[in-house]
């Protein structure tokens, strides 16, 4: 069993287009995340919820929009695609420890999004 | 925020070659995690290790906390570990992870 899985894992949209990246993870986390990586393989945070809650809103447009409906979800919709956004998009889980600062995140295979 | 400057940024190594990977971190952090970002894309879990040294078959890692620098070791190289290595950090728990920009590994047959 794939322990955080995203679908779908390719996704080739015209510019302008409104498309949706979902994640599950089954591994029991309170806390998932987004990142996404650029062509020159750099990767960076973009948001973070724990327990439905969002903690973590990087500077991103707000085109990007994530949504968790329980802990073991975390979707993200992008609306009016732009070239710039094409990327390797991924999603993490982990679970907070309070105080114990043992945040080991765990990976899925990424969605390559591609803006024609 | 905190910077993460990896090093080689490239390496080209032969089968069964060792090498150190270095990153160096900017101020004191509660997590730091050592990913293998293979061919296929996949970012695999290789460490987690704040401080201390660690040890998994040909791999191992060593973190000084105080000195602000993480290593990895790849003894006898193998073609399967091509691919891009990342160290990532975080500064507070359940905050997020800054990754540094990576050490591409190609090694020859």
């Amino acid at each position: 069993d794939t322990a955080v899985s995203q679908t779908p894992k390719y996704l080739v949209t015209q510019m302008g287009n409104d498309k949706s990246i979902k994640c599950e993870q089954n591994l029991g986390h309170d806390t998932m995340y987004w990142y996404k990586q650029d062509s020159k393989k750099f990767l960076k945070i973009m948001f973070s919820y724990n327990n439905k809650e969002l903690i973590i809103n990087e500077t991103v447009p707000n085109r990007f929009s994530p949504k968790s409906p329980d802990k073991a979800h975390l979707n993200l919709h992008i609306n009016s695609l732009e070239l710039g956004d094409s990327a390797v998009y991924f999603c993490a889980s982990s679970q907070y420890y309070a105080g114990l600062a043992k945040n080991i995140q765990y990976f899925g295979a990424g969605t390559r999004l591609s803006v024609l | 925020g905190i910077q993460v400057e990896q090093s080689p940024p490239d390496l080209i190594l032969q089968e069964g070659a060792n090498s150190t990977l270095r990153c160096n971190f900017s101020d004191s952090v509660n997590n730091l995690q050592w990913f293998h970002q293979n061919p296929w894309g996949q970012l695999i879990n290789l460490f987690y290790i704040p401080s201390g040294t660690k040890q998994n078959g040909r791999l191992s890692a060593t973190t000084v906390a105080t000195e602000r620098y993480s290593l990895l070791y790849i003894s006898s190289s193998q073609t399967t570990d091509s691919g891009v290595y990342f160290c990532a950090v975080e500064q507070a728990a359940g905050n997020k992870l800054t990754f540094g920009g990576g050490t591409r590994v190609l090694v020859k047959p």
